[in-house]
Formats: C-alpha cells, structure tokens, sequence
C-alpha cells in the first residue's frame, strides 16, 4: 500500500507570506498528487507531479517531486485567506490500488 | 458537468438499522472508492473497485458492504450500523487504472456525514 504523510500537521502564516508543505511517502511511485480540503467538504484535487517529472507550476502552487528521498513539497506563493484549509498528498504506486492517505496539513492563513 | 453525487448528505439513524449510502458518477471512470473520515485520522479507504463486478477491501473494511454491478454507482452498504461508524464518509472515481500508468485525478462527491445513535 502506499501511504502518504505530510508534514507540518499544521501550519499558520500571515496573508501574503508563502506556505510550504512537505509529504514523504515509502515505495516506488508512477505519479503523486496534492489535494485540498476545505472544512467539512469533498477533496479536490490540486496538482499531480509525475514520477519522471521533478518540478510542476500550477497558477501560486508550485510542487516538486524528489524520488531519490521519496518527498514532495507543495509551495503555495502569496497566500489568500481563501487558501485556508487541510492539504493532502496521494502517492500512486499503481500496481496496488489501496490508497492509504496521511492526516494532512492543516494551513490558516491570518489575514 | 463532471461530478460525483452522494445520498444522502446527512444521516442520523440508530444502532443495527440497515442503510445505504449512494455514490453515483457520470465520467466514465472505472476506479471508484469510498472513504471515511475521523478527526485526526486523515482518509481512510474502505473498499475500492476498478470496474464492474471487482470490488476489494481498502484498509477499514469491517462493517461495510459494497457492491458494483454498474459502471456510474457504487453504494457503500452498512448492514447493522454501530456508533463507531459515526463518521465522514467520501466516495471518489478516477480513471485510468493501471499498473503503469495508477490512478488519474480523483473526484471526490461532497460527503455523506453519519451519526450513528
């Protein structure tokens, strides 16, 4: 199975400031995603790095992928109060399809 | 619009009463899952299917029940509820399923929350 966690579990900054999360994972993987929870609500999904992929830019995301240490980091440039919410990464080995997903990171963005 | 509908959102019922939950979706996707929620445990998945008729046990299986006898549904089937099963429940769909290529993007359906008196 693969198992993703992220790291901080929680993380609180001032609007504008940066906000850098980081997810490690155990086994070999085909792609690795980035999702969002706002409180209560249905993931969405984010971002998806592939494994052969070091580096990705989605609008302020940016996610980089370094499978020698089997970690990703999402960075989130110029936070909005909007951006307030659980962060979870996905890692997908795709030969085993139980997916097994960390507790997240909580991020607040004060404003 | 490509979406994931769950029923019902809201549920309250008592122990050892039979319910349903619905999972429905209109991508075409082969891969669905269903998912609870507990405060500080992240997403748990229960059972999965990679596409009609295959089901399989995620990792919290035990006193759930599903079935996938059509592409577009996969109810999540609690055959005597308990309170330990008061929780967040999300069911997701993505395709492609593949060894090399795993999943694509997941879309997750609103949730379904339990409370199980």
């Amino acid at each position: 199975s693969q198992q993703g966690e992220e790291d901080p579990q929680a993380l609180s900054i001032q609007e504008g400031e940066n906000a850098t999360m980081n997810c490690s994972y155990k086994t070999s993987i085909n792609n690795l995603q980035w999702y969002r929870q706002n409180s209560g609500r249905g993931l969405v999904h984010l971002i998806l790095i592939r494994s052969n992929e070091r580096e990705k830019h989605s609008g302020r995301l940016r996610v980089t992928l370094d499978t020698s240490k089997k970690s990703s980091s999402l960075l989130i440039t110029a936070s909005r109060a909007a951006d307030t919410a659980s962060y979870f990464c996905a890692p997908d080995g795709g030969s085993n399809y139980q997916l097994i997903w960390g507790a997240g990171t909580k991020l607040i963005i004060k404003p | 619009e490509a979406q994931v509908t769950q029923n019902p959102r809201y549920l309250i019922t008592v122990t050892g009463k039979k319910l349903t939950v619905t999972c429905s979706q209109n991508m075409n996707h082969e891969y669905m899952s269903w998912y609870r929620q507990d405060p500080g445990l992240g997403l748990r998945q229960i059972y999965y299917s990679m596409n009609v008729e295959v089901t399989d046990k995620g990792d919290v299986p035990e006193g759930y029940k599903v079935s996938r006898k059509e592409k577009r549904n996969f109810p999540l089937i609690l055959e005597s509820p308990s309170p330990n099963q008061t929780s967040l429940y999300f069911c997701a769909s993505s395709s492609p399923v593949g060894k090399r290529e795993g999943r694509e993007t997941q879309y997750f359906g609103p949730g379904t929350r339990l409370l199980v008196l």
